[in-house]
């Protein structure tokens, strides 16, 4: 199987730790993207990026949230001094150029602050 | 900014009812519109696409027409199936620029019962 996968799939973190989650996309996609969903919502978009560069930030990540995506191949996600507020699934996609809304998605990170 | 409103869930219907989930959209410009569907337990996946008014996005008995007039963009089936039983996200690509965001509904969830 060659779709998007991410890990882990589920972490439960005390408030105040650090976070790291990682994004392997399809190989062949240059487009990157991470979104966070909460519970009876749809994904709300938090970054992106076109290979290793990371051409857009949503204001919703905040300073404490920083993305890379260092050989335009995976991508990491880490959370700095992580908050009750920032429990939700976290989702990765990804999608080739020309073709933003054929997102190809993860399995997402269920990530829980207690 | 761009925005898109879907009828609340959740939709309860009995296998081979017609389905109809609402979708309106704000948007400037031409965007293009998507359904996007997630199983239990699975990522998002692309049902089905309309990049220009008047286009009919199909795929697995669902179909979609994108009406400009009315900034809708409502899915139908003729007949569900318990298995047709997910969380139905309608989605806009628009914005400015080299990067052209997806905007996502907040989800219907319709459930089949045999």
């Amino acid at each position: 199987d060659t779709g998007v996968s991410q890990d882990p799939r589920h972490k439960i973190t005390k408030r105040g730790q650090n976070v790291t989650f990682r994004c392997d996309p399809i190989s062949e996609h240059n487009r990157l993207y991470w979104y966070r969903q909460t519970l009876g919502q749809g994904p709300e978009f938090l970054t992106y990026f076109q290979n290793e560069a990371q051409l857009e930030k949503s204001r919703l990540l905040s300073d404490r949230f920083s993305a890379e995506r260092p050989k335009g191949s995976f991508s990491t996600l880490e959370i700095q001094r992580t908050e009750q507020g920032d429990s939700a699934m976290y989702l990765c996609a990804s999608s080739l150029v020309g073709t933003s809304g054929e997102q190809y998605f993860g399995p997402g990170t269920r990530l829980t602050v207690t | 900014g761009d925005s898109v409103t879907q009828m609340e869930g959740p939709v309860t219907l009995s296998e081979e009812a017609f389905l109809t989930i609402n979708c309106t959209y704000t948007a400037t410009g031409y965007p293009s519109l998507f359904w996007y569907v997630q199983y239990p337990g699975e990522g998002l996946q692309l049902l089905l696409k309309a990049t220009k008014a008047d286009d009919k996005g199909s795929n697995k008995g669902f179909e979609a027409t994108y009406r400009k007039e009315t900034t809708s963009f409502h899915l139908e089936k003729g007949s569900v199936q318990v298995s047709d039983s997910a969380v139905y996200f309608c989605a806009l690509e628009g914005g400015k620029g080299g990067y052209q965001k997806v905007t996502f509904g907040t989800g219907t969830k319709l459930q089949v019962i045999p």
